[in-house]
């Protein structure tokens, strides 16, 4: 099946700081990846739409300025948490639209941890 | 836009018995329904899929149905096992190039030695 990589799997960094996690489609080109945050014992909630070559599409409340995306490659995208906070620590996880007949897989995720 | 629900949220059953999970949704549109299971910390992982042209699927002991037109779909797990123990999730896509697909709540999934 389909692989997505996501790294890091998990970061602790100082309030005010930037952390940048990567979210490659390891065995497909993926033309659309999705930015998720989940909280504990809660579903996915979508962040933002990455789209190659174009600017990504973010959910109503997500700032755009603060959760910077770059989707530079078919096999890349990136979500930086710029001037992070500690309510910005929760679990980050990415998924990767599969070509043809289209199918989502999911990264690892990524638990932030912001003191 | 579309609006998945599932239930239950929660789900206990005895080892070695069925486990039934049912999602609806309100987007006619929508053809593609895939089911995830996640364990704790873990990514989901995609376990059935089933598109609207199809009623049925099975694989081993999961299987899902779909009835378009009440706009339900089920996942069904027989001969339970504790490894079974995890988060359900399913979704719904309208399949268009890119397409987000619009997850339901989750349903906590326990099976008991």
């Amino acid at each position: 099946g389909a692989v997505v990589s996501q790294h890091p799997s998990w970061v602790i960094c100082k309030s005010g700081t930037s952390v940048k996690i990567e979210c490659r489609s390891l065995d497909f080109q993926a033309t659309t990846m999705f930015w998720y945050r989940q909280f504990p014992k809660q579903s996915l909630m979508l962040m933002a739409t990455s789209n190659e070559g174009s600017k990504a599409t973010y959910e109503q409340g997500v700032e755009k300025d603060k959760f910077l995306i770059n989707h530079a490659s078919l096999t890349l995208s990136t979500l930086t948490v710029t001037s992070a906070h500690p309510e910005d620590s929760s679990f980050y996880i990415c998924s990767a639209l599969t070509g043809g007949f289209e199918k989502l897989f999911f990264g690892s995720g990524t638990q932030l941890s912001v003191l | 836009g579309e609006n998945v629900e599932q239930h239950p949220s929660t789900l206990s059953v005895q080892e070695g018995d069925s486990a039934v999970i049912k999602c609806t949704y309100s987007d006619s549109a929508s053809n593609y329904f895939p089911w995830y299971k996640q364990e704790l910390g873990k990514r989901p992982q995609l376990i059935i899929d089933i598109r609207s042209n199809v009623g049925e699927k099975k694989d081993q002991r999961i299987a899902v149905t779909l009835n378009k037109t009440a706009k339900h779909f089920s996942l069904h797990i027989t001969e339970t096992q504790p490894e079974d123990s995890a988060v359900y999730f399913c979704a719904a896509s309208t399949g268009n190039y890119g397409q987000n697909f619009v997850f339901g709540p989750g349903t906590r999934l326990s099976v008991l030695p």
